[in-house]
């Protein structure tokens, strides 16, 4: 059973506009979330983390908020560039475990 | 800059053949992890390492088996492939506790392995 969910298998956006992934979780136990990008024929690349203790964490053009009574997070871009065209895989972990949980990823799309 | 390499980008094969894919890191991490993608559900681990010689089962270990003789290099063997295998397979790793951030992995560029 998936433990880390992104129910929106694609997003389109306009340039410029703000781009909104969600991720769901549902093992209580997780204090550590990722965000990775993926471009076809690469591997995953790591974009931006936050820890449990922290509700918000931002980098640049990237935001991700954290809301753990909802166990629900979330990654903003903006503005969103045709760069980022890529898909998103949000991951959780525990303090205990080395192991990352992954969602199945959200396929990203930014039109001129 | 931190690298992991993967033997193949792309490898056919037919069915019942043994496949041995390489993975090998230079940042002198600790674990290591393979995963394959398939479209819909996501990455899903296949096993991992924690130490030379140390494998642990992931979700998914049915029909592979791994190999961890040196730090840096980690084989994934398919005893015998199945076209259920077919797949994108990616290794990644990361640092042990205390030598840095070991929730974040680093990626290598994936093996896209079609068994026919």
């Amino acid at each position: 059973d998936q433990q880390v969910k992104q129910n929106s298998p694609s997003l389109s956006v306009q340039e410029g506009r703000i781009s909104i992934l969600n991720c769901d979780y549902t093992n209580s136990m997780f204090d550590y979330f990722l965000w990775y990008k993926k471009y076809p024929a690469e591997g995953p690349t790591f974009l931006i983390s936050i820890s449990s203790i922290k509700d918000k964490n931002e980098d640049g053009r990237f935001t991700v908020f954290l809301n753990k009574s909802a166990k629900h997070l979330s990654l903003h871009i903006v503005p969103s560039q045709p760069g980022d065209s890529a898909v998103y895989f949000c991951a959780a972990s525990d303090r205990y475990d080395y192991k990352l949980s992954f969602g199945a990823g959200t396929t990203v799309t930014v039109r001129a | 800059d931190v690298k992991v390499t993967q033997s193949s980008r792309y490898l056919v094969k037919r069915t019942g053949e043994k496949v041995f894919l390489e993975c090998v890191q230079d940042m002198d991490h600790e674990n290591m992890f393979w995963y394959r993608q398939d479209p819909g559900l996501g990455l899903r681990l296949i096993y991992f390492s924690y130490d030379v010689k140390m494998k642990e089962k992931g979700d998914i270990p049915e029909g592979y088996s791994v190999s961890r003789e040196k730090k840096e290099r980690f084989s994934l063997i398919l005893e015998s492939a199945s076209t259920n295998q077919t797949s994108m397979y990616l290794c990644a790793s990361s640092p042990g506790r205390g030598t840095g951030n070991y929730n974040e992995q680093f990626f290598g560029p994936g093996t896209r392995l079609t068994v026919l």
